[in-house]
């Protein structure tokens, strides 16, 4: 029952360094995501993917890529790392049911990735 | 375009006494609407959700919520504070976009409670 598992849980980064957070998760989800969590802004979506091999962008795409490798796994890449990119980063999925007027996408959590960057 | 307002950034109660969280919510069509809590280092965790079944919705550990159309508000509610309540709190709403359903999340309410 581990759902959906982020790593690393914390990160510290300078300036112009790289990295990716992975996440996986083992609900057979079709939809995941990546949300970064800003004192006083709530969640902001960062990437999703809705299903394998799909990838969007969010409401605040720049400065980061993403990797959708197979149905359980969802990278988030930050090629050159910026203080401005320092935050709490959320994956989640969601198995989405029934068409997009009925249902509910409800999003399961991982645990969140604490990135400061120098 | 929607939106949603969480009308306090804080609240604080003592034990026992009632718990209101407000969220005031904007959608161009019949929209989902969520409470997720957050746990201190924690992810967050689904309380309830709305889908346009009944109005009253009952969530997790006696929380519930009430949509008001007229109002446009779904505002959280329990009847007697817990110390385990203490958490952060996120109003939710997912209407249709352009480009399919989108989430859009409130700023949050830090829920306190005290002895």
């Amino acid at each position: 029952n581990a759902g959906v598992t982020q790593t690393p849980k914390f990160q510290v980064l300078k300036t112009g360094q790289s990295m990716t957070l992975q996440c996986a998760q083992d609900m057979n989800h079709n939809s995941m995501y990546w949300y970064r969590q800003d004192p006083g802004m709530g969640l902001r979506l960062i990437y999703y993917s809705a299903s394998e091999g799909t990838t969007d962008k969010g409401e605040v795409p720049n400065g980061y890529n993403v990797s959708r490798l197979n149905k359980r796994e969802f990278s988030l890449r930050l090629e050159s790392a910026a203080p401005s990119q320092t935050s709490v980063y959320f994956c989640a999925s969601s198995e989405i049911s029934g068409g997009p007027s009925s249902g509910a996408n409800v999003l399961t959590f991982g645990a969140g990735s604490r990135l400061t960057v120098l | 375009a929607q939106s949603v307002t969480q009308l306090d950034s804080h609240v604080s109660v003592s034990e026992g006494t009632p718990v209101l969280l407000r969220c005031n919510y904007s959608s161009s069509y019949s929209p989902s609407l969520f409470w997720y809590v957050q746990h201190p280092n924690k992810g967050l965790q689904l309380l309830l959700k709305y889908t346009s079944a009944a109005t009253l919705v009952k969530g997790i550990n006696g929380f519930e919520a009430e949509f008001k159309k007229s109002e446009t508000s779904f505002h959280l509610t329990k009847p007697s504070a817990h110390m385990s309540d203490a958490a952060e709190y996120f109003c939710v709403v997912r209407g249709l976009t352009g480009g399919g359903n989108k989430l859009t999340f409130g700023t949050g309410t830090q829920l306190k409670v005290e002895l």
